[in-house]
């Protein structure tokens, strides 16, 4: 059974940082592509970025691009997102989500909130 | 960016009913195209991918159509675990789009 499950999130200042993390198991993580999606009540879903299996590409919304980078280490079978300069916009819950183009499976997502 | 624009944006409906939810493309997006069910609380699900293909599990009386800027998702007969908020998405180019969301009530 395909399992992703994040951490990571909470609370945080205008300009902080947050790393958020997604532990996968029950497939093959090293081959798969994976993706973060936020979402907000008032935006709704929201793509953040995608990763290929091998590190061979990476890609950003534009709203994050800079301030956001997307990694991860196969070996642990870990995805990452280290989120820096954070605005209150940014406020939403992370999905991390197996298979970029059409998410086959999504984790239980993190809520980030972005306040003073 | 593709924009991709749902229609209703609320359905209200009857168990046993038949309804279908429309997707438009700003541009031709083939047939990269994925519809999700999501339930309050909970993460979206994969519903359809590729237009048509339903994932894994997914009830037959799910279905979808379409192709280039115009999709529907349809649900031949409405059952009470189908009262949720469908979204599609188009993967045909980078960024990721997603639709605003359809929510299915009960009438």
């Amino acid at each position: 059974e395909v399992q992703l499950v994040e951490s990571g999130g909470g609370l945080v200042k205008p300009g902080g940082s947050l790393r958020l993390s997604c532990a996968a198991s029950g497939f093959t993580f090293s081959t798969s592509s994976m993706v973060w999606v936020r979402q907000t009540p008032g935006r709704g879903l929201e793509w953040v970025s995608s990763i290929g299996g091998s590190t061979n590409y990476e890609y950003y919304a534009d709203s994050v691009d800079g301030r956001f980078t997307i990694s991860r280490d196969n070996a642990k079978n870990s995805l990452y997102l280290q989120m820096n300069s954070l605005r209150v916009e940014d406020t939403a819950v992370y999905y991390c989500g197996k298979r970029d183009g059409n998410i086959d499976n999504w984790g239980q997502g993190t809520l980030v909130t972005v306040s003073s | 960016d593709i924009q991709m624009t749902q229609s209703p944006s609320t359905l209200s409906a009857s168990v046993g009913d038949r309804v279908t939810i429309t997707c438009r493309a700003s541009r031709s997006i083939s047939s990269w195209l994925a519809w999700y069910q999501q339930k309050p609380g909970k993460a979206p699900k994969l519903l359809i991918y590729k237009v048509s293909s339903l994932d894994d599990g997914v009830p037959s009386r799910f279905s979808g159509s379409g192709s280039g800027t115009e999709f529907t998702l349809t649900v031949s007969s409405l059952q009470p675990d189908d009262f949720a908020t469908y979204y599609c998405q188009q993967y045909s180019s980078y960024p990721r789009t997603f639709g605003q969301g359809t929510k299915v009530e009960i009438k």
